[in-house]
């Protein structure tokens, strides 16, 4: 099973700075032939279901907001909000589904400093 | 709109058997690959099974593979996970997803239904 390590465990912000969440593979989740990273990240506030951020690692879903970014290939991946608001005070999963089983990281919780 | 409703959660005891249910609308529901996915109380998230369109193909996780099954009634527009042998490690909140494109492979989920929570307690 492809092991999906997320750092930091958490982390606080100020408002209007900069966030990374990083995330690493421990196998490679590029798939050759298309040159696609089976990658995808998601946000979950309390009480609520996940919600599709970006998949192959930096496509961003339809309504998402540009200050969300998502990037990296192979094993390492970033996601990166920028600026921060206040809303976006949640915890971040990435995902991988380039092979079965597929799996999450082990979550990011993101607080307003 | 599109929407899944999960529905069939409860209280069992361990080793007991419950179903779950996910009714979808405001997509063609036998286009696209259906995953489930839980969360225990506190905890991250956990992929549990997809079946692709036509319903012929299944994958599981380790956790739930021999015990889980999952399926799906296209006319019905409807997932389910019939679960056996339940216990204390399978309560969570069981959400259903869809797949953001495709049938036949397991893709990223951009809708998933509120949830349904199981308990599996004595």
């Amino acid at each position: 099973d492809i092991v999906m390590i997320q750092s930091p465990d958490s982390l606080a912000v100020s408002l209007g700075e900069r966030v990374n969440i990083t995330c690493r593979s421990s196998q490679s989740v590029l798939y050759t032939s298309n040159k696609r990273n089976y990658l995808a990240w998601y946000q979950q506030k309390p009480g609520h279901p996940p919600r599709l951020l970006t998949y192959w690692s930096s496509t961003r879903e339809s309504g998402v907001p540009d200050r969300f970014t998502g990037s990296g290939s192979g094993t390492d991946f970033t996601l990166t909000i920028s600026p921060l608001q206040a809303e976006d005070v949640a915890v971040y999963y990435c995902q991988q589904y380039y092979s079965y089983p597929s799996t999450f990281g082990q979550g990011t919780k993101l607080d307003i400093k | 709109e599109v929407q899944l409703l999960e529905s069939g959660g409860g209280f069992v005891q361990p080793g007991g058997s419950l179903r779950l249910s996910c009714e979808a609308s405001g997509f063609t529901f036998d286009t696209v690959a259906m995953s489930w996915v839980r969360q225990a109380p506190g905890r991250g998230l956990e992929w549990v099974s997809v079946v692709y369109s036509g319903g012929v193909s299944t994958y599981y996780g380790d956790s739930v593979k021999g015990r889980f099954t999952i399926s799906r009634d296209n006319s019905r527009n409807t997932l389910y996970l019939q679960m056996h042998s339940l216990t204390e490690e399978d309560t969570a909140v069981y959400y259903c997803a869809k797949n953001h494109m495709g049938g036949y492979s397991l893709y990223a989920l951009d809708v998933w239904g509120q949830g349904t929570l199981v308990t599996v307690s004595s």
